[in-house]
């Protein structure tokens, strides 16, 4: 069955570094998505991306964030210079073949931030 | 008032027993609604898509009431496995696919013990 991977599973990283979270949707995926959700709380939208450009971001995705399809595999988050609140599980996930009506998640990137 | 909102729990029930979640959500526009089931540290992963008419996978049943803006799930005959977080989900893109956004609730904890 196929599915989205995500690498690295575990990022710690110093604050003010800057950090790229990669993922490799599901072949064949138009529509892409990241996620994330703070240790303890509710699965948080951050953006979703289709035809090489974002189609909507939340207030969370401010300019610190960025989101990229460099080639046809990879879809990557960059957070440019890392908060304490930025500590969390980061979600990717895919959809978009016909006659699907899901989202697939990745396994997630848990980033902390020291 | 929150966008969707469940009962966190936790639920504690006895293998067999049947058990039921509600939820509510806020925007009536929202088009799909989803119950996820997220286990400890893991991506949410779909249990099943909920129609107007109501709808059964094996143990599990979900009804969606669009004039009350109410979902619910009820599992039948609990097994060990079924213990997780499940999640209550909506999506509010138009065309009813889940390209859109999903907006996730804070999710009930659900324990089946022996």
């Amino acid at each position: 069955e196929p599915e989205v991977t995500q690498t690295p599973s575990h990022q710690v990283t110093q604050m003010g570094q800057e950090v790229i979270l990669r993922c490799v949707p599901i072949s064949n995926h138009l529509y892409f998505y990241w996620y994330r959700q703070i240790l303890g709380q509710k699965v948080e939208f951050l953006v979703s991306f289709y035809n090489n450009e974002i189609s909507e971001k939340s207030e969370i995705f401010d300019d610190q964030f960025s989101v990229e399809r460099p080639d046809g595999s990879n879809f990557t988050l960059k957070i440019r210079s890392t908060k304490l609140e930025d500590s969390a599980m980061y979600f990717c996930a895919s959809a978009g073949q016909v006659g699907e009506d899901t989202q697939y998640f990745g396994p997630g990137t848990r980033l902390t931030v020291l | 008032r929150k966008e969707v909102e469940q009962d966190p729990g936790p639920f504690n029930v006895p293998e067999g027993a049947t058990v039921a979640f509600n939820c509510t959500y806020s925007n009536s526009a929202s088009q799909s609604f989803f119950w996820y089931r997220q286990d400890c540290r893991k991506e949410p992963k779909l249990l099943m898509s909920v129609y107007s008419s109501g709808n059964e996978d094996g143990r599990f049943t979900a009804q969606l009431n669009r004039a009350s803006q109410y979902i619910s799930l009820l599992i039948r005959d609990s097994k060990l496995s079924d213990s997780a977080t499940y999640l209550c989900v909506v999506s509010g893109n138009a065309g009813g696919t889940s390209y859109g956004k999903l907006t996730f609730g804070q999710g009930t904890i659900l324990t089946v013990h022996p």
